[in-house]
C-alpha cells in the first residue's frame, strides 16, 4: 500500500524557517516525481513545489520561489520542503503528494501537516 | 499565468446527475485532473488525463474536455459524493501546476 506521512509542521514566527518532511512507502520512490500542495484555512488548493524523480528538476510557485526549497533523499524515500522567510500567508495545511513531476497526476496524497506563521 | 475557473457551488438531488465545469483558455489542449476533497480529509484523484479513472473510483464519475471547458460528470449522485472538487492542469509555458478555485458539491 502506498503511504505518505508528513511531519515537521508547527508554529513559526514571521521571517522564520521550518522544514517539512514526507516519508514515503509502498512504491519505488526514485521513479516518481513528488509534490507539495498547501491549503490555507477555508481556502482552496494551492500548488507549492514539485520535484522530478531524480531531484534534478524542481519547480516552484511564484509565491514561494526563492524562499522555499524542495529536496529529496532517494536513499531514505523522503521528500523535504525547507521554508524560510515565512509570512503569515504561508499558514496552511501542507500536503505531500506522489506525482506532479512535469505534468504527471498527483495520484496519492498524505494527510497533511499544519504550519502556522504568527508572532 | 493560466487561470482555471470553477463555479463556487453546485447542488443536486440524490440520484440525479451533477456536471461540474472547469473553464480555461483552450483547455482542450491541456490534460485535466480532478480531485475530490471531503470535509477534513486529504484530496483524492478521481479523474486524470481528462477522462481516465483510477481503478478504485466508481464508473459514475467521468470526465471530458472540449474547447474552453472541462467537465466532471457524476451520475446517480449519492450523499457520499458531497465534497469539494478541484480541477488541475500543468501549464507547460512556465512549468507550473494550476488549480481551479474549487466547486462545493452539495447533495440535497
Amino acid at each position: 500500500e502506498v503511504q505518505l506521512l508528513e511531519s515537521g509542521g508547527g508554529l513559526a514566527q514571521p521571517g522564520g524557517s521550518l522544514r517539512l518532511s514526507c516519508a514515503a512507502s509502498g512504491f519505488t520512490f526514485h521513479s516518481y516525481g513528488m509534490s507539495w500542495v498547501r491549503q490555507a484555512p477555508g481556502k482552496g488548493l494551492e500548488w507549492v513545489s514539485s520535484s522530478s524523480g531524480s531531484g534534478d528538476s524542481t519547480y516552484y510557485a511564484d509565491s514561494v520561489e526563492g524562499r522555499f526549497t524542495i529536496s529529496r533523499d532517494n536513499s531514505k524515500d523522503t521528500l523535504s520542503l525547507h521554508m524560510s522567510s515565512l509570512r503569515a500567508e504561508d499558514t496552511a495545511v501542507y500536503f505531500c503528494a506522489k506525482g506532479g513531476g512535469y505534468g504527471d497526476p498527483m495520484d496519492v496524497w498524505g494527510q497533511g501537516t499544519t504550519v502556522t506563521v504568527s508572532s | 499565468s493560466y487561470v482555471l475557473t470553477q463555479p463556487p457551488s453546485v447542488s443536486v438531488a440524490p440520484g440525479e446527475t451533477a456536471s461540474l465545469t472547469c473553464g480555461g483558455n483552450s483547455i482542450e489542449g491541456k490534460s485535466v485532473q480532478w480531485y475530490q476533497q471531503r470535509a477534513g480529509q486529504a484530496p483524492v484523484l478521481v479523474i486524470y488525463y481528462d477522462s481516465d479513472r483510477p481503478s478504485e473510483i466508481p464508473e459514475r464519475l467521468s470526465g471530458s474536455n472540449s474547447g474552453n471547458t472541462a467537465t466532471l460528470t457524476i451520475s446517480r449522485v449519492e450523499a457520499a459524493d458531497e465534497a469539494d472538487y478541484y480541477c488541475q492542469v500543468w501549464d507547460g509555458s512556465n512549468d507550473h501546476w494550476v488549480f481551479g478555485g474549487g466547486t462545493k458539491l452539495t447533495v440535497l
